[in-house]
C-alpha cells in the first residue's frame, strides 16, 4: 500500500497568513493526488485534483503543486472560513490512501 | 446537484452485523463507481471499499476484507455496505462517495455520513 505522510499535523495561523502543507507518498503516484478540506461534522470537500488543478468554484487562494512523491498545498491569505482540517489522498492505485490530516487553527 | 444520503448507522455489539445504505439521486447512478470511506471519532479518513459502475468488480481495504461486502442495486439507485463480524475498531462515520471515471477516483460528491458504533 502507498503511505501518505502529511505534515505538519497541526498549525496555528492568523487571517491573512500564507499556509503551506506538505504530503509525501511512499511510491511514485505521478500526479494523482487530491487535497480535501473538512470541517467538523461535515463530509470532506475536494479542493484540488491532479495535484494542482482547482476544483470548480474553489477560491484561487488555494493551490497545489508537485508530482511523483512530493506535493505541496498552499493557502494564500488565510480567510476565517479556511480554518479546518486538510487531507491529501492518492488515487494512483488501490487501496486509496489518505494523509493523516493537518488541522489549521486560529492563532 | 448530486445527492447521496446514507442510512443504517446504529449501535451494535461486537461480532454482530449491520447493513448501510446510500441512496443516490440527481445523477445517473449506473454510470459511476461508488466508494465507502470511514472516519473514526477524532481520527482521519480511511478508504473502505469501491464497486464498479455495473457491480462486476469490488475492492476492499485489508482492514475490512472478508468481513464487509459492498454492493449496489442500479435499479434502485442505491449502494450498500454489508458489515459482518463487527469490531470496536469499526466504530466510525461512514460516508458514501461517487467515483470518477475509474474505480481509483473519487469525485467531489459525498454523503453526510452515518454513524456506526460498535460497543458492548
Amino acid at each position: 500500500d502507498i503511505q501518505m505522510t502529511q505534515s505538519p499535523s497541526s498549525l496555528s495561523a492568523s487571517v491573512g497568513d500564507r499556509v503551506t502543507i506538505t504530503c509525501q507518498a511512499s511510491q511514485d503516484i505521478r500526479k494523482y493526488l487530491h487535497w480535501y478540506q473538512q470541517k467538523p461534522g461535515k463530509a470532506p470537500k475536494l479542493l484540488i485534483y491532479d495535484a494542482s488543478t482547482l476544483e470548480a468554484g474553489v477560491p484561487s487562494r488555494f493551490s497545489g503543486s508537485g508530482s511523483a512523491t512530493d506535493f505541496t498545498f498552499t493557502i494564500n491569505s488565510l480567510q476565517p472560513e479556511d480554518f479546518a482540517t486538510y487531507y491529501c489522498q492518492q488515487y494512483d492505485r488501490l487501496p486509496l490512501t489518505f494523509g493523516g490530516g493537518t488541522k489549521v487553527e486560529i492563532k | 446537484q448530486v445527492q447521496l444520503v446514507e442510512s443504517g448507522g446504529d449501535v451494535v455489539q461486537p461480532g454482530r452485523s449491520l447493513r448501510l445504505s446510500c441512496a443516490a439521486s440527481r445523477f445517473t447512478f449506473s454510470n459511476f463507481p461508488m466508494h465507502w470511506v470511514r472516519q473514526a471519532p477524532g481520527k482521519g479518513l480511511e478508504w473502505v471499499a469501491v464497486i464498479s459502475f455495473d457491480g462486476s468488480d469490488e475492492f476492499y481495504a485489508d482492514s475490512v476484507k472478508g468481513r464487509f461486502t459492498i454492493s449496489r442495486d442500479n435499479s434502485r439507485n442505491t449502494l450498500y455496505l454489508q458489515m459482518n463480524s463487527l469490531r470496536t475498531e469499526d466504530t466510525a462515520v461512514y460516508f458514501c462517495a461517487r467515483g470518477g471515471f475509474t474505480v481509483t477516483t473519487i469525485s467531489n460528491s459525498w454523503g453526510q455520513g452515518t454513524l456506526v458504533t460498535v460497543s458492548s
